[in-house]
């Protein structure tokens, strides 16, 4: 099966410009979770779908949204960018109890 | 609130010689139980899980861990580390609860492995 993937693999933005990221899940698997990780803060948990409906969230502000469409594919969306958005963001996708990861998203915030 | 916690944020040890990575979390009940790791640029892999059942779990690259309950404990085991094993690792927990996935990640541990 091929794994995870995520697309773009790094984007460079600057303030106030908006981003969307893409994340294909495992052939089968329903929901998809979105994750940013920051030298600062770590690995946080920003939401999870599973059959297109927002399952849970994490604590992040609005600018900070997602979706999944029917073939389960995932897009988060990050509006009016700020620096601290700069961030690996990385996509998990999960058929049971366990995620696996994408490669991520490495966005940088000018 | 779930926590994790892993208290060394580096370890260096030498090729060959035995690794113990450190983690606690804080939650009420017994949450599902992971390590990953995470190779520079890197996504994160799973190296093995506990849901329930035996203690002691076997993981992949020759990986191990151990579920203490009265110490809140899942300790990542590896008898003899190889360079490769250069990376950085993260313990996380699950509520385990069928609400969904969301994991809660400790702060990771660097290890440096010399040759």
């Amino acid at each position: 099966k091929a794994g995870v993937t995520q697309t773009p693999r790094y984007l460079i933005k600057t303030r106030g410009q908006q981003v969307t990221l893409s994340c294909s899940p495992i052939s089968g698997h329903r929901s998809v979770s979105w994750y940013q990780q920051t030298p600062g803060q770590g690995l946080q948990f920003l939401f999870e779908y599973f059959s297109e409906t927002q399952r849970n969230k994490g604590n992040f502000p609005g600018r900070f949204s997602g979706r999944q469409f029917s073939n389960s594919r995932s897009e988060m969306n990050v509006s009016t960018l700020e620096l601290g958005d700069s961030a690996l963001y990385l996509c998990a996708s999960s058929g049971t109890n366990e995620q696996f990861f994408g490669p991520g998203t490495r966005l940088t915030v000018l | 609130a779930q926590s994790v916690t892993q208290p060394d944020i580096h370890i260096t040890v030498s090729e060959g010689a035995s690794l113990e990575l450190r983690c606690n979390y804080s939650y009420g009940a017994t949450p599902y139980l992971f390590w990953y790791v995470q190779s520079p640029g890197q996504g994160l892999q799973l190296l093995l899980k506990y849901f329930s059942g035996d203690t002691l779990v076997q993981g992949i690259k020759g990986f191990e861990a151990e579920f203490k309950r009265s110490q809140s404990s899942f300790n990542l085991r590896k008898p003899s580390v190889h360079w490769s094993d250069a990376a950085e690792y993260f313990c996380a927990v699950d509520p385990g609860d069928n609400a969904g996935n969301m994991l809660t990640f400790g702060g990771g541990t660097r290890l440096m492995v010399k040759p």
